[in-house]
């Protein structure tokens, strides 16, 4: 099984400001990594998929790279509606999440 | 728009199966593949398993020994059951549109409780 780590857990940061949310795995995934956003008591949002394709409808301060075993999802300026959890998610060996980041206020 | 509905028995007694079903709207079944995720109350996301538009399936090693999905294309909907649950058991379940590589259409997602 791949096991897909985030980092930081916690991120706190002030509306206006970039988020840089890291997801390593524990052997190569290609590029079969996606995203997603989760607010409490919602279910996922599908943001990147394939690394770095936006889905239908994302705003494009957000955006997807890295290739392997490395991965980012950056947002480029935060808007108040970010404050969210964020999890990746990898389908290239059984299809495994990581743990999550959440974003967070200052 | 693809709109998914979870649905079944919030209360699941220790050892019984575990029965949700979910119903697709906004499109056909017969055209994508189809996943139940779930997640324990305040922790993170575990997927379970898919069926694909084939009917062919594949579950979440971990999980694979309890885990049943079907699909019944005449209803548009598809189903999960999990057997002798536990106090483990208990999560959010939700389904989804997809398995193969991303999930793009979820349901709102149901409480499972396992409880005597």
């Amino acid at each position: 099984e791949i096991v897909l780590t985030q980092s930081p857990a916690t991120l706190s940061l002030s509306p206006g400001e970039r988020a840089t949310l890291s997801c390593r795995a524990s052997q190569s995934v290609s590029g079969y990594l996606a995203w997603y956003q989760q607010k409490p008591g919602q279910a996922p949002r599908l943001l990147i998929y394939n690394a770095s394709n936006r889905a239908t409808g994302i705003p494009v301060r957000f955006s997807g790279s890295g290739s392997g075993t490395d991965f980012t999802l950056t947002i480029s300026s935060l808007e108040p509606e970010d404050f969210a959890v964020y999890y990746c998610q990898q389908r290239s060996n059984g299809l495994t999440f990581g743990g999550g980041t959440k974003v967070e206020i200052k | 728009q693809v709109q998914l509905q979870e649905s079944g028995p919030g209360l699941v007694k220790p050892s019984e199966t575990l029965s949700l079903t979910c119903t697709v709207s906004g499109g056909s079944i017969s055209s994508s593949s189809w996943s139940w995720i779930r997640q324990p109350p305040g922790k993170g996301l575990e997927w379970i398993g898919f069926i694909s538009y084939s009917g062919s399936t594949d579950y979440n090693p971990s999980l694979k020994s309890r885990v049943v999905i079907s699909v019944d294309t005449s209803k548009n909907q598809f189903s999960l059951k999990l057997s002798s649950v536990t106090a483990a058991d208990t999560a959010v379940y939700y389904c989804a549109r997809g398995g193969i590589n991303r999930f793009d259409f979820w349901g709102q997602g149901t409480l499972v409780t396992v409880s005597s």
